[in-house]
């Protein structure tokens, strides 16, 4: 069984402030993707990283895979309330399997 | 609002009673997925359906089965509910068979309380 452990399970901190989210497994993965779930909807494709070592940007969202295609991280600058939500990451292989996943609150 | 639909939007029932859950994907959309979301299991595939014909398989329990129709409209049917079968169940649609290597759009779930 593939499993993606993310961390931190839980992370609240003032806006303004930049944060990490990081995406672990232990199976090598084609691709990831991230997604962003707000309460009372479903989760939103934010990226897919195809490539080990790819770093994509998204205005103040940074992702990057990992080399060996196990891991990723979701780096945020200077955090805003709009970014509060469960982030999500998912790897590809046969199916798309989903990561614990890090809920965010950003407090104004 | 990704274009998926997915009705009732909450369902409270009983333990051993069977409930139908419904998803329209976007048009076009040929691939339909199926997930449960819970506290302690996460966001879990279930099953897919492409054009009419099951695709793949997960997490799904015996006493759930689910339909694509001609219209590509999707059908979860869940039975013998039980304690444990309280979630979120999303739908999702992709345009291809190998929706994990494209984007998935999710509906806004059905929120369903076993009691």
């Amino acid at each position: 069984t593939q499993l993606l452990e993310q961390s931190p399970q839980f992370l609240s901190i003032q806006e303004g402030e930049n944060l990490t989210v990081y995406c672990n497994s232990s199976s090598v993965f084609s691709s990831l993707q991230w997604y962003r779930q707000e309460p009372g909807e479903g989760p939103v494709l934010l990226v897919t990283v195809v490539t080990g070592g790819e770093v994509k940007k998204l205005k103040r969202l940074t992702f990057q895979f990992g080399d060996a295609r196990k891991d990723s991280s979701l780096h945020i600058t200077a955090a805003q309330p709009g970014d509060t939500g469960l982030y999500l990451c998912a790897g590809i292989s046969e199916k798309l399997t989903f990561g614990t996943g890090t809920r965010l609150t950003i407090i104004p | 609002d990704s274009g998926v639909t997915q009705t009732p939007k909450h369902l409270i029932t009983a333990t051993g009673q069977r409930v139908t859950l419904r998803c329209s994907p976007r048009s076009g959309d040929l691939s339909v997925y199926w997930y449960q979301q819970s506290l302690d299991q996460g966001l879990q595939f279930l099953i897919q359906y492409y054009n009419g014909e099951e695709r793949a398989k997960g997490n799904i329990l015996e006493r759930f089965s689910a339909q694509q129709f001609p219209d590509l409209h999707s059908e979860l049917n869940l039975s013998s509910l039980e304690l444990g079968d309280s979630a979120l169940y999303f739908c999702a649609s992709s345009v291809t068979e190998r929706g994990a290597y494209n984007e998935q759009f999710f509906g806004p779930g059905t929120r369903l309380t076993v009691l």
